[in-house]
């Protein structure tokens, strides 16, 4: 079974540019969540998807960020336009209801 | 708003040592605590879910205990490896959902 899946392993943009980071759970995992870790701190979380719904987007730092999740299925982030405090590893999870987070390796956004 | 804190931030020891890592949280209202293994530039290994009514779990040389009333957990690894090596997270889950993280413990297991 394919784990979590996400897409690109690594970005590097100027400020000011947009950037699409991309997830794929795993196959029938209603629960999708996005976290992010800045240097040196503790992994937050961002937002959490219900199949295509947005269940919590209290953890999203600001109107930059916004996320989707069409169908349900795959989730995009989109940062637009990106500031250099945005840098950071962004994660993404799925999982069955009340069951175990499994985790993508991350994405590291660099904002230069 | 819930706080998770880990202690030591650094671990070193030798090859073989047993060794405990320990876990803060401030609002004991949880539905789980997780602890979480990363390893440079990967995803987080989920190593062991402890649900809010149970004490203890255990998987191979890891135990990792909870007791919620004081907002505490330790994960005990047995004859420690080099390939133990790596951070270790601890992670409550509350009734949101969400996961909320430790700093993590950085822990390096020498020859």
């Amino acid at each position: 079974e394919a784990g979590v899946t996400q897409f690109p392993s690594h970005s590097v943009i100027e400020k000011g540019q947009t950037v699409t980071l991309r997830c794929d759970p795993i196959s029938g995992h209603d629960n999708l969540y996005w976290y992010r870790r800045v240097m040196g701190k503790e992994i937050k979380f961002l937002l959490h998807f219900v199949k295509e719904s947005k269940q919590d987007e209290s953890g999203m730092p600001n109107n930059r960020f916004l996320a989707e999740r069409t169908g349900g299925t795959y989730s995009t982030l989109k940062v637009q336009p990106a500031e250099l405090e945005d840098s950071g590893v962004y994660f993404c999870a799925s999982s069955h209801r009340g069951g175990v987070a499994f985790f993508g390796q991350g994405t590291r956004l660099t904002v230069v | 708003k819930q706080e998770v804190t880990q202690i030591p931030a650094a671990l070193s020891v030798p090859e073989g040592e047993n060794l405990v890592l320990n876990c803060s949280f401030t609002d004991s209202a949880i539905y789980n605590l997780q602890w979480f293994r990363q390893d440079p530039g990967k995803g987080l290994t989920s190593l062991l879910l402890i649900q809010s009514s149970q004490r203890e779990q255990t998987s191979g040389r890891l135990n990792a205990s909870l007791d919620k009333s004081s907002g505490r957990s330790t994960l005990y690894i047995a004859a420690s490896q080099p390939g133990d090596s790596a951070t270790y997270l601890c992670a409550v889950t509350g009734t949101a959902s969400k996961l909320t993280f430790g700093t993590g413990t950085r822990l390096q297991v020498t020859l």
